[in-house]
This record gives C-alpha cells, structure tokens and sequence, in this order.
C-alpha cells in the first residue's frame, strides 16, 4: 500500500539556519503530497502542497517541490525562526483524496 | 466558522466502559475523516463519509469501533468495551470535494486514556 518515510527528529537548529526534513513517498498512481504542521497544544495545519510532479508548494517561507523522479518531498526554509518549532508531518492522498497516509513525524526545535 | 470541533478533548475511562466522541465539522464540508494518533506516529485513517454515507474504513477499525454521521452534519465515533490499546488521539477532519481534492482541516482531537 501506499507509504510515506520522511527523517527522524528531532532536528535542532539555531535560529536563522537553513531546515530539510527528507521525505519520501510509495505510492500507486499520482498522489498529491502534502507537508502538515503541529504547534504544540494545536490541531494539525496544512503548511504546504502539491498536486502534480515538478509542482513547488511554498508558504510562510517554507519550499517543497514534487520529485516523481526520486519519489520526493522535501521540505526546506531558509532562515528557522523559534516560532518554527513544532512537530513536521508529510502525507500524501490519492487523486480523489479519499484519505491522508502520513509518515511519523519529524519534531523541529530551533533555539535563539 | 470556528473550525472542526471535537468533543470531548481528553476522556479517561476505564477498560471495559464504552466512550463516544463527537466531531462537528465545518458547516459546508461534506467529507468527513477520522484518524487515530499514537505517541510519536503519524496520524492512521480510520474511516470518512461524504455527507451521511460511511464510504471507507480501515482495517483498523475493529468491530468494537463504530462510526455515524447522521443528516450529513457532526459524527461520532464510539468504541465499545475499551482496551488499553485503543489509547491513542482521535483526530477529525472535514474536506469540501472538489474535483482534484482539496485541504482536509483538522480539529484539536480527543485524548483517550484507558486504564
């Protein structure tokens, strides 16, 4: 069935470096891929997507472009701020979005 | 809109008893999803309507879980005779089809501790 693997955290920074959490997809057919985000005490936000290959989603800084080629999404920002720090979910869906298949999570901690 | 909202946010109970949450979603999303999160993995599908029809569910949805959404609006979601397994977030999602999908919301979820 279809998967998602992306990194192991957490990743710590320092404030203003550059972030990649790798991720990566096996899937059927054409999903769309999304990255998720999870401050702490809140519910799950869509941050960024993409819906078909060679597609960039971007927002609040944050970049990722749809690899069909190396079957990834990679999520990368420039400059990290501590109001980045929380929990990091890729996920992707099928073409009718039925449902979300999302990998375990990568927990990003920047400090000042 | 005030967004997905979920009912209760934390529920203890004890093994055995049988627990029933609620999921209101946005008012104009006609899909529907819940998903159930473990301590350090992503969230796992559970099932998903478009409006009143239950269209999928897991294999992780046991006989134990049952799921409604009656006149297309909220949802429940009960578990009968709880395990300790089944302690975990229940998260809930609302979508509004449209051709080439579009962005599920999420609520806060509701904790589920079974001792």
């Amino acid at each position: 069935g279809d998967s998602v693997t992306q990194m192991e955290g957490p990743v710590t920074l320092s404030e203003e470096a550059f972030l990649t959490i790798n991720c990566t997809y096996t899937a059927t057919g054409y999903p769309s891929l999304f990255w998720y985000v999870q401050y702490p005490g809140e519910g799950l936000q869509l941050l960024l997507k993409a819906t078909k290959a060679d597609d960039k989603g971007s927002n609040k800084g944050f970049e990722a472009t749809y690899r069909k080629e190396t079957t990834s999404f990679h999520l990368e920002k420039g400059s990290v701020q501590v109001s980045d720090s929380a929990v990091y979910f890729c996920a992707l869906s099928d073409q009718g979005f039925q449902k979300l298949v999302f990998g375990t999570g990568t927990r990003l901690l920047v400090s000042p | 809109d005030t967004g997905v909202s979920q009912d209760p946010r934390h529920k203890i109970t004890k093994r055995g008893q049988n627990v029933t949450f609620r999921c209101d979603p946005i008012s104009e999303h006609n899909r529907l999803y819940w998903y159930r999160q473990t301590l350090g993995q992503g969230p796992e599908f559970l099932t998903y309507f478009q409006n009143e029809a239950q269209l999928e569910k897991s294999r992780l949805l046991s006989d134990r879980f049952s799921a409604e959404r009656p006149k297309g609006s909220f949802s429940t979601l009960e578990i009968q005779r709880t395990e300790q397994g089944d302690s975990a977030m229940y998260l809930c999602a609302s979508s509004l089809k449209l051709a080439g999908g579009t962005e599920a919301f999420f609520g806060q979820g509701t904790r589920l501790t079974v001792v």
